[in-house]
């Protein structure tokens, strides 16, 4: 079937190398942010996330960035392996204040495609 | 296992037909989505529900139905009124706490209408 990555911007990086992935967010007032990583005809898989309080999170091998003033989020993969060729999708959630109703949904960008070269 | 079911994973329907995709979860998640996803472009929101019996409208639920009786199921009927049905299908929940916005996704399901 037709990948998903197709007519995305795609990123080699060599095996072992660090990646880093770039995605800009256009709402000030969104104060939660997510990547996913997406395999070809798979679902997306949950990677890591961080909330607008803080600056900087880690999980295992991975590292999400958030710049608050340029609107901008990161994500950085340590020693990058065959296994992490995929499409990685970045979402935001706006807040809107106390809980309403649907302020759950989130808003995905396109994606980048990264393609680890053995 | 806990998690989310799309059946079935490729599914063929010749153009004016009806079809129904099949989404379930056992997370216990109030929360439900339909995304419909294009190549080289990103997730796009169709219906989605916070409550048993209660949705709401997407970005492009044009030509597209839901119902939600239960809350483990979130059924999508895309009818013959979608311009363009063929699209890979992605169902997700999630809580409607505070706690945690992350969307769980199931496997997908690839419509291909001709």
């Amino acid at each position: 079937g037709e990948s998903v990555g197709l007519h995305l911007p795609t990123l080699s990086v060599q095996e072992g190398d660090n990646s880093i992935i770039n995605c800009a967010y256009s709402n000030s007032a969104s104060d939660y942010f997510i990547w996913y990583k997406q395999e070809s005809g798979k679902g997306p898989q949950f990677i890591i996330d961080i909330r607008s309080n803080m600056d900087k999170r880690q999980g295992q091998r991975v590292t999400v960035l958030l710049n608050k003033t340029v609107k901008h989020l990161s994500l950085q993969i340590a020693a990058t392996q065959p296994g992490d060729s995929a499409v990685y999708f970045c979402a935001e959630r706006e807040s809107r204040g106390s809980f309403t109703y649907g302020n759950n949904r989130l808003a995905f960008g396109k994606g980048n495609q990264v393609v680890v070269i053995p | 296992d806990g998690g989310i079911t799309q059946s079935p994973k490729y599914l063929f329907r010749k153009e004016g037909q009806n079809v129904t995709l099949s989404c379930e979860q056992n997370l216990n998640h109030d929360a439900m989505y339909w995304y419909r996803q294009d190549p080289g472009q990103g997730l796009r929101l169709i219906y989605y529900s916070q409550i048993v019996n209660d949705f709401q409208k997407g970005d492009i639920a044009e030509g597209y139905s839901v119902s939600r009786e239960k809350k483990e199921s979130f059924p999508l009927t895309v009818t013959s009124a979608q311009k363009n049905p063929t699209a890979f299908y992605l169902c997700a929940s999630s809580e409607t706490s505070a706690s945690s916005y992350e969307q769980y996704f199931g496997p997908g399901t690839r419509l291909t209408v001709t």
